[in-house]
């Protein structure tokens, strides 16, 4: 059953504390992506691998920070820069470099991002 | 500077009757253009896509029709049924200078309220 997964579901920090959310896929895709979403705001890039041990950074990676170790995974860290982090992050990936639907992304599940 | 903009935040039709969600962009490199649709706390779902080269594309209940000279395009929604309740997202990609298509740019969003 292919798919992407991310946990946890909710995720709490205290200030200063970096904190990583966690993506896996086992679709075989190349490309993978981490969103941030605000309420009543689209879906902002933060970071993107088109492959292993490759990224570059969205629109808004301050604060943020990835590694591309391996295929499947793509994690997320929530540094104590990121200055307000309480968001809804999504993780998704894509073919990407070649073939027909190598744009088309699929999404996980979300991790909710809260404050203390 | 937005350069997907769904200009309907909400919109509201009934059981049976059409739903029609507008988007517009400004990027004339853009040349893939993809439907989300997303329920509250999870993850979007792809539903629907067309390629620059066509005007329509036809999957169901769903039909995506692309304007390029108006740099605009809509997503039908016939009969719209009580589950089709949801955020539907537009979103754009286009080439990079290096030629892949990988990034998506995402619209705000429209919140489609389907009445029994």
């Amino acid at each position: 059953d292919g798919g992407i997964t991310q946990s946890p579901k909710y995720l709490f920090r205290k200030e200063g504390q970096n904190v990583t959310l966690s993506c896996e896929q086992n679709l075989n895709h190349d490309a993978m992506y981490w969103y941030r979403q605000d309420p009543g705001q689209g879906l902002r890039l933060i970071y993107y691998s088109q492959i292993v041990n490759d990224f570059q950074k969205g629109d808004i990676a301050e604060g943020y920070s990835v590694s591309r170790e391996k295929k499947e995974s793509f994690p997320l860290t929530v540094t104590s820069a990121q200055k307000n982090p309480t968001a809804f992050y999504l993780c998704a990936s894509s073919p990407g470099t070649s073939g027909r639907g190598r744009e088309t992304q699929y999404f996980g599940p979300g991790t909710r991002l809260l404050v203390l | 500077d937005q350069q997907v903009k769904q200009n309907s935040p909400s919109l509201s039709v009934q059981e049976g009757r059409i739903s029609i969600l507008n988007c517009d962009y400004t990027n004339s490199m853009f040349d893939y253009f993809l439907w989300y649709k997303k329920y509250p706390a999870e993850g979007p779902t792809f539903l629907i896509s067309i390629s620059s080269i066509k005007d329509k594309n036809e999957d169901g209940r769903f039909t995506v029709f692309l304007n390029k000279s108006a740099k605009h395009l809509s997503l039908h929604i016939v009969p719209s049924q009580p589950g089709d309740s949801a955020v539907y997202f537009c979103a754009a990609s286009g080439r990079n200078s290096g030629g892949s298509n990988y990034k998506l740019t995402f619209g705000k969003g429209t919140l489609l309220t389907v009445n029994p």
